[in-house]
């Protein structure tokens, strides 16, 4: 199946601060990207949508001027969390499809997952 | 999308099969049944994904009833690296573009020594 990379695979900031997250498709071109939440021991929660070269697509409830997505590539997406708070504290994965079919069967295929914690 | 329900946990012997049930009785005509597993502290993996007919590939069996109101994946042979949480999710589709795969809670899958 098609790779995706997430960096970094972790990371520990102070609060107050911002963390930027990158996710790359590394074999295969993304035209949309996904990023999802996960707190400990729930379901992963999708944050936003984004399409290559285009404003991304918030989730009801996802403040997008606190978690800033940009595609810039088709095989790049970032998420900065900005001004983190303890509470912003949780697993953050990406996804990412092809709609050209570069990855067989337009599925989904994820990112290992960066874990944030803020002090 | 249409939810689906499935049992919070289960637990499997080593080297027998894992039988792990779905159900999606509101699942429309056009909506297809994914299964995707979790290890712990990684990202979901695809495992299968169907309409109508039973599907099989390298990891998986996926068994849909006639009705499409239930599913099975089967693990023929579980390992011990199987143990995950397995999340079926219902969607229209198999283009990103018709619909997000939405996750419930999944099942908690233990392989047992």
């Amino acid at each position: 199946g098609a790779v995706v990379s997430q960096h970094p695979s972790w990371v520990i900031c102070k609060s107050g601060t911002s963390v930027k997250i990158e996710c790359r498709s590394l074999d295969f071109q993304a035209t949309t990207m996904f990023w999802y939440r996960q707190f400990p021991k729930q379901s992963l929660m999708l944050m936003a949508t984004s399409n290559e070269g285009s404003k991304a697509t918030y989730e009801q409830g996802v403040e997008k001027d606190k978690f800033l997505i940009n595609h810039a590539s088709l095989t790049l997406s970032t998420l900065t969390v900005t001004s983190a708070h303890p509470e912003d504290s949780s697993f953050y994965i990406c996804s990412a499809s092809s709609l050209a079919g570069g990855t067989g069967y337009n599925e989904q295929f994820f990112g290992p997952g960066t874990r944030l914690t803020v002090l | 999308d249409a939810k689906t329900t499935q049992p919070p946990s289960m637990d499997c012997a080593e080297g027998r099969a894992a039988n792990l049930p779905c159900n999606h009785s509101t699942i429309s005509g056009n909506e297809y049944v994914y299964w995707y597993r979790q290890i712990h502290s990684q990202g979901p993996q695809y495992i299968i994904h169907g309409l109508k007919n039973n599907e099989t590939n390298e990891m998986a069996s996926l068994i849909i009833t006639e009705d499409r109101k239930s599913s099975t994946l089967i693990l023929p042979h579980a390992t011990l690296r199987d143990t995950a949480v397995y999340y079926c999710i219902v969607r229209v589709g198999v283009s990103v573009s018709q619909g997000n795969l939405i996750f419930g809670k999944g099942t908690k899958l233990s392989v047992k020594p």
